[in-house]
């Protein structure tokens, strides 16, 4: 089982639709939660970061985590056809005095005009 | 533009050759990464260097060596390459002790 779960999609929504990803989590050694964003043939990008259980709000975007559930969300409202791209989750822990991050396969996202 | 510069953005090897994949960052980070992704597979760990003077093995080190020239610049060598390398590779870079990465926009390494 992998350490980190993510549906490979692709998801297609029409623009203006809320958009929902998702993760799921084993080791409840994680203690950060980010999205990257990755255009297509481009490097990912760090879209949101947050540490605690809850909501963490920026803009149309919004992180949601989870711990009781190993799950994390990323909520786009209003999705343009420039959030088009592939969304990977990634999640921080430390072992052993060492930091591990560990990123998940990535969501293709296609908005549709 | 500040960030992480990746060169080359293309590259095609024959079984057997050897070449390096040369990053510089200009933030003045101390940690530099090299990933590689392939479909399915999401992105893993190949090296890393926590700072200037280290480094260290990732989830998949075989077949690669890195060196950390100096704090700007982190490259990664294939000695032998193998097809099983044909990848994306992507280097980056962070602050130390946190967990935002800058990457770079890739190398495409194609092994025949």
């Amino acid at each position: 089982q992998k350490e980190v779960e993510q549906d490979p999609g692709p998801l297609s929504v029409p623009e203006g639709a809320i958009v929902s990803l998702n993760c799921t989590y084993s080791n409840s050694a994680f203690q950060y939660f980010m999205w990257y964003r990755q255009y297509s043939r481009k490097g990912p990008e760090l879209l949101m970061y947050t540490y605690s259980s809850g909501n963490k709000e920026d803009g149309r975007f919004t992180a949601q985590v989870d711990k009781s559930s190993k799950y994390i969300s990323l909520f786009i409202r209003d999705s343009q056809p420039s959030d088009s791209a592939t969304y990977l989750c990634a999640m921080r822990r430390v072992d052993f005095g060492n930091e591990k991050l560990t990123f998940g396969t990535g969501t293709r996202l296609t908005i549709i005009p | 533009n500040a960030g992480v510069t990746q060169t080359p953005k293309f590259q095609v090897l024959k079984t057997g050759q050897s070449m390096t994949l040369q990053c510089a960052q200009d933030m003045n980070h101390n940690s530099m990464y090299w990933y590689r992704q392939d479909p399915g597979m999401g992105l893993r760990l190949i090296y890393y260097s926590a700072s200037e003077g280290t480094t260290d093995k990732g989830e998949v080190p075989n077949g690669y060596n890195v060196s950390r020239l100096n704090k700007r610049e982190f490259s990664l060598r294939l000695e032998s390459a193998a097809p099983s390398q044909t990848s994306v590779y992507f280097c980056a870079s962070s602050e130390l002790g946190t967990a935002s990465l800058t990457f770079g926009s890739g190398t495409r390494l194609t092994v025949v």
